[in-house]
């Protein structure tokens, strides 16, 4: 079946320590986004890429990374610089195009040791 | 920044009844997309409605557009136990740069109760 998979689902971060999480999709999609939710919150874009090797920042790319090697594969790393890393992380991808839906993954939890 | 903000933030009926949901937003759009996530999971997209549509159904589901409002709203009829999620409305800008960009609201959470 084709969807989009995270991975891992809960990951707890140490202070000073970078952690990727990892986003793959088989949908045959060109864009791919990183959402971070906060709770009782919606949806804010951190990071999103509309073709390999290239991305753009969204509203809360402070503290952020992302790379785009392969059309499948969207990892985040979250870094020591971000200083409030807790929430819940989605990635989505979808067809180019303001009309398309986004398919979400089922995210990853991040929390501080 | 947040563009679309739906309305109430938290709705609880009985199994059976309508449950209508409000979301509002503040710049031109080219289309209106709902999502429905449940606790934990990843948001599932349920309608899209383009800024030239007024209505839109998809069986249980009913959305309006109203552009000169800058609203659009979502009815659940004969709501179902299993209709319990957030439901958040999502709206793509029309400024340069931003077409494949969505901007979410903060959500309603729809509790059906059995």
């Amino acid at each position: 079946d084709g969807g989009i998979t995270q991975s891992p689902k809960y990951l707890f971060r140490k202070e000073g320590q970078n952690v990727t999480l990892s986003c793959e999709q088989n949908l045959n999609h060109d864009a791919m986004y990183w959402y971070r939710q906060d709770p009782g919150q919606g949806l804010r874009l951190i990071y999103y890429s509309q073709i390999v090797n290239d991305f753009q920042k969204g509203d809360i790319a402070e503290g952020y990374s992302v790379s785009r090697e392969k059309k499948e594969s969207f990892p985040l790393t979250v870094t020591s610089a971000q200083k409030n890393p807790t929430a819940f992380y989605l990635c989505a991808s979808s067809m180019m195009g303001s009309t398309s839906p986004q398919h979400f993954g089922d995210g990853t939890r991040l929390s501080i040791l | 920044s947040q563009q679309g903000e739906e309305d109430p933030q938290a709705l609880s009926i009985q199994e059976g009844e309508n449950a209508t949901m409000n979301c509002s937003y503040k710049t031109s759009i080219n289309n209106l997309q709902w999502y429905r996530q449940n606790s934990g999971r990843g948001l599932v997209h349920l309608i899209l409605i383009r800024s030239n549509e007024r209505e839109k159904h998809s069986g249980r589901l009913r959305v309006t557009l109203d552009t000169s409002k800058k609203s659009s709203s979502l009815l659940i009829t004969a709501s179902r136990a299993a209709d319990t999620a957030s439901y958040f409305c999502a709206t793509d800008g029309r400024s340069g740069g931003s077409n494949y960009k969505l901007t979410f609201g903060k959500g309603t959470l729809l509790t059906v109760n059995p």
